[in-house]
Parts: structure tokens; sequence; C-alpha cells
């Protein structure tokens, strides 16, 4: 049983195409996050939702949209897709764990951005 | 300064060496930390969290943690060429319960174990 699953894997387009990546956990958290990975393995958060509300809005450029249409999903949409995009994005859910709040990781979306 | 800063490396040990990954931060109010592993191409997977002064030990793995002076370390014991990854130090201003809400990490240090 996979906890959180992240769709597409792999994920390679143009610049300018809009995109979607799916999440979803099966773990009954509350809390999802989205965290972009760079290059150079940099993990930064860029959204948090908590029971479908946004708890935390990083700096991001608008073109990226967050939507948790439940408590067990957590999509990202980005608009008019840049170089700079480029990353691995991981999503991720939290809740208690033997009394400890504890993040567990998706397995990554990959995007290139030609 | 960055907010949560680690030795980048690379580190390289030999097979049954002890490793030493080092992480310090900037945020005095930081209450709780945790160690992530993460292997090339997959997800960070957590090993290890601490919140108060001192050492937690878990097999071969103990964090060390001073808050005096914001300084919190990871121990892996005879190392094995399996714990050949990079080690992520995340740090959080929230308590035990409710603490992963805002993770903020550093930029992670590979370590490569030779057998």
């Amino acid at each position: 049983d996979t906890a959180v699953s992240q769709t597409p894997k792999y994920l390679v387009t143009q610049m300018g195409n809009d995109k979607s990546i799916k999440c979803e956990q099966n773990l009954g958290h509350d809390t999802m996050y989205w965290y972009k990975q760079d290059s150079k393995k940099f993990l930064k958060i860029m959204f948090s939702y908590n029971n479908k509300e946004l708890i935390i809005n990083e700096t991001v450029p608008n073109r990226f949209s967050p939507k948790s249409p439940d408590k067990a999903h957590l999509n990202l949409h980005i608009n008019s897709l840049e170089l700079g995009d480029s990353a691995v994005y991981f999503c991720a859910s939290s809740g208690l764990a033997g009394g400890l709040d504890t993040q567990y990781f998706g397995p990554g979306t990959r995007l290139t951005v030609l | 300064q960055k907010e949560v800063e680690q030795n980048s490396g690379p580190l390289s040990v030999p097979e049954g060496a002890i490793a030493s990954l080092n992480c310090t931060y900037s945020d005095r109010v930081s209450q709780s930390f945790f160690w992530y592993r993460q292997y090339s191409g997959k997800s960070p997977e957590l090993i290890m969290s601490i919140y108060s002064n001192g050492d937690k030990e878990d097999g071969r793995f103990t964090a060390q943690l001073n808050k005096a002076s914001q300084y919190v370390s990871l121990l892996i014991r005879d190392s094995q060429p399996s714990d050949s990854a990079t080690y992520l130090c995340a740090v959080n201003r929230g308590g035990r319960t409710g603490s992963a809400r805002q993770l903020t990490f550093g930029s992670g240090t590979q370590l490569t174990v030779l057998p």
C-alpha cells in the first residue's frame, strides 16, 4: 500500500504550457504539503493545506496554484511553465505517529521544462 | 545567513567507521529537529527526530542536540555502504505535536561509505 502517491512520476513539457501534478495520501492525515527540490538538492516548502484550508503559502509565483478537493488530495497546477520550474516536486503529508508529528513524502515528480 | 546550514560534503568514510553529520540553525525559538535520508532519485525518509538537549539513540544512529549552540548532529556508527545517501537536516519551531507543520531544510550532506 502506497502511503503518499503522486502522478505523474516524470513530466517533460515545453515552456509556456500548463501542467498539473496530483497527490493522494491514504494515511488519514489532516495536513498536506508541496515542496520543490532543485538541482542542488535544496528542499523548500511551497504550500501547506490543513483540512482543505491553505495554511502556508511561501513566496511562490502565482503561476503555481494548489487545490485540495478533500483532505486526502492536494494537487498542484502550474501555468505558463518556465525553464526555472524544472525541479523535483514532492508532496508530503503529516500526522501523529506514536505521539510525534511526522512528515511523510511521496515519491516525487521530476518536471523538466524545455 | 541561511536558516539551516549543513556541510555540503561530500563526506566519505570507510565501512565500519563512524560518520558524523553536522547542522546549525539560526532561529533560536526552534523546538524540533529532524534528520532525513534521501537516496539518489528517491524521496526523503525520516530517520531521527529530537526535541530535547542531549543524545537520542536509535540503533546505529545517534542524534545530538545543543540548543544553546544551535547545533544538531547525526552520528552513524558502523557505517555500511547502504548508508550512502544525502542526509537532510530539518528544523521547526513547533513542539512534539504539530511540529512537522513547517519544516526548514538544510541543503544536505552527501555521504559515501566506501567498502
